[in-house]
């Protein structure tokens, strides 16, 4: 079965540092997400993208964070500018279609931690 | 937006009971999904089932959409059936496909 892929499984950084988490969605999949949980808390979802072009983003997304397709295949998450509150797990996902039923297919997440 | 309830918000097992976990939505979905989280963070996902009902092994779900909500039935539990398990969905208003999550529910399975 096809499956979304993400590295690293945990990235250990210093709080100002730059971070770029790395995301290979399903191959014929159009739609890109990601999503945020901090510890103990419920997934909430940052941004979109489509046709190479943010979708929608939420109020999280603020300018430390860009989206970025840098080839055909991978799909990065950078935060410019690390704060310790944006420790947390990192999950992105893919899906083939928007419009209907379809499903989303979720990677396996990456842990930040900042310190 | 659309919101989504979970319960119930924890769960303790002995091993081989059987178990129902809740999932409660607002408003119409055209998407729903549930996931298991273990013990490491990774999502694992369990069932796309925006309508009906699935089975895969000792786990089975059951959405009625009509009346907004979801039901996730875990049998002969085992120990590795712990973490959070968390119902995701999605609202056909909604342009872009994310998902809303529920807060999940944190189930122990005890040996």
């Amino acid at each position: 079965e096809p499956e979304v892929t993400q590295t690293p499984s945990h990235q250990v950084t210093q709080m100002g540092q730059e971070v770029i988490l790395r995301c290979v969605p399903i191959s014929n999949h159009l739609y890109f997400y990601w999503y945020r949980q901090i510890l103990g808390q419920k997934v909430e979802f940052l941004v979109s993208f489509y046709n190479n072009e943010i979708s929608e983003k939420s109020e999280i997304f603020d300018d430390q964070f860009s989206v970025e397709r840098p080839d055909g295949s991978n799909f990065t998450l950078k935060i410019r500018s690390t704060k310790l509150e944006d420790s947390a797990m990192y999950f992105c996902a893919s899906s083939e279609s928007i419009t209907g039923w379809y499903e989303q297919y979720f990677g396996p997440g990456t842990r930040l931690t900042v310190t | 937006g659309i919101q989504v309830e979970q319960s119930p918000p924890d769960l303790i097992l002995q091993e081989g009971a059987n178990s129902t976990l809740r999932c409660n939505f607002s408003d119409s979905v055209n998407n729903l999904q549930w996931f298991h989280q273990n013990p490491w963070g990774q999502l694992i996902n369990l069932f796309y089932i925006p309508s009906g009902t699935k089975q895969n092994g000792r786990l089975s779900a059951t959405t009625v959409a009509t009346e907004r909500y979801s039901l996730l039935y875990i049998s002969s539990s085992q120990t590795t059936d712990s973490g959070v398990y968390f119902c995701a969905v999605k609202n056909p208003t909604d342009s872009w496909g994310k998902f809303q999550f529920g807060a999940g529910t944190q189930v122990v399975v005890t040996p």
